[in-house]
């Protein structure tokens, strides 16, 4: 099994709608959780980091965290165009392996369209 | 620099040849990472340095994989006798500390094994 589980998509939504990408992980006492969105040929980039349990809220971002159920989710609110890319779910995990090496999900592909 | 910088971003080897790809990191930062991210795939993690001491070398896939960091700075990772299976995008990330979890990420090199 993989540490870290995304729904390759793609997913599909309209101007303005709201996008949600959903990600689970394997490691039950992982602490430290991201999204980076990448566009295609391009690097990842953060745009989200969570480490407690609840929403974390930035602009049109919000990420949710359940570590009783081992969940992790990205809200895009009023998406646009420029959000279409791919978005990676990254953990690290708890147990004593690198500190600060990531584990990635396949990553959802994400189309917005006008 | 501004951020992580990698070279090349695209080369091209025939079967059997070595390459060496460079990473810069950002200056100051103590962690670097090297992942490879394969086609429709997230990044795997190959190797980390902390300063120039290669703590953790267990994602490389073959004893033709090799990677340095001599003076704790600008990096290298090593491919002998290249294969078509080794043709992917390497990415070079690098952050603060260990303890920071946020890793930047550079543009990457794509290789072609041809």
């Amino acid at each position: 099994q993989k540490e870290v589980e995304q729904n390759s998509g793609p997913l599909s939504v309209p101007e303005g709608a709201i996008a949600s990408l959903n990600c689970t992980y394997s490691d039950r006492v992982s602490q430290s959780f991201f999204w980076y969105r990448q566009y295609s040929g391009k690097s990842p980039e953060l745009i989200m980091s969570i480490y407690s349990n609840g929403d974390k809220e930035d602009g049109r971002f919000t990420a949710q965290l359940n570590k009783a159920s081992q969940y992790v989710s990205l809200l895009i609110r009023d998406s646009q165009p420029s959000d279409s890319a791919t978005y990676l779910c990254a953990v690290i995990p708890g147990r004593g392996s690198t500190l600060g090496r990531l584990y990635f999900g396949r990553g959802t592909q994400l189309t917005v369209w006008p | 620099g501004a951020g992580v910088s990698q070279s090349p971003r695209y080369k091209v080897a025939k079967r059997g040849q070595d390459v060496a790809l460079r990473c810069d990191p950002i200056s100051g930062h103590v962690s670097l990472f090297w992942y490879q991210q394969a086609l429709g795939q997230g990044p795997e993690f190959l190797t980390y340095f902390q300063n120039e001491a290669q703590l953790d070398k267990s994602g490389l896939p073959s004893d033709r994989f090799f990677a340095e960091r001599p003076e704790g700075s600008v990096s290298t990772l090593k491919i002998q006798r290249t294969q078509q299976e080794d043709s992917a995008v390497y990415l070079c990330a690098s952050s603060f500390d260990g303890t920071s979890h946020i890793q930047y990420f550079g543009a990457g090199t794509r290789l072609s094994v041809l």
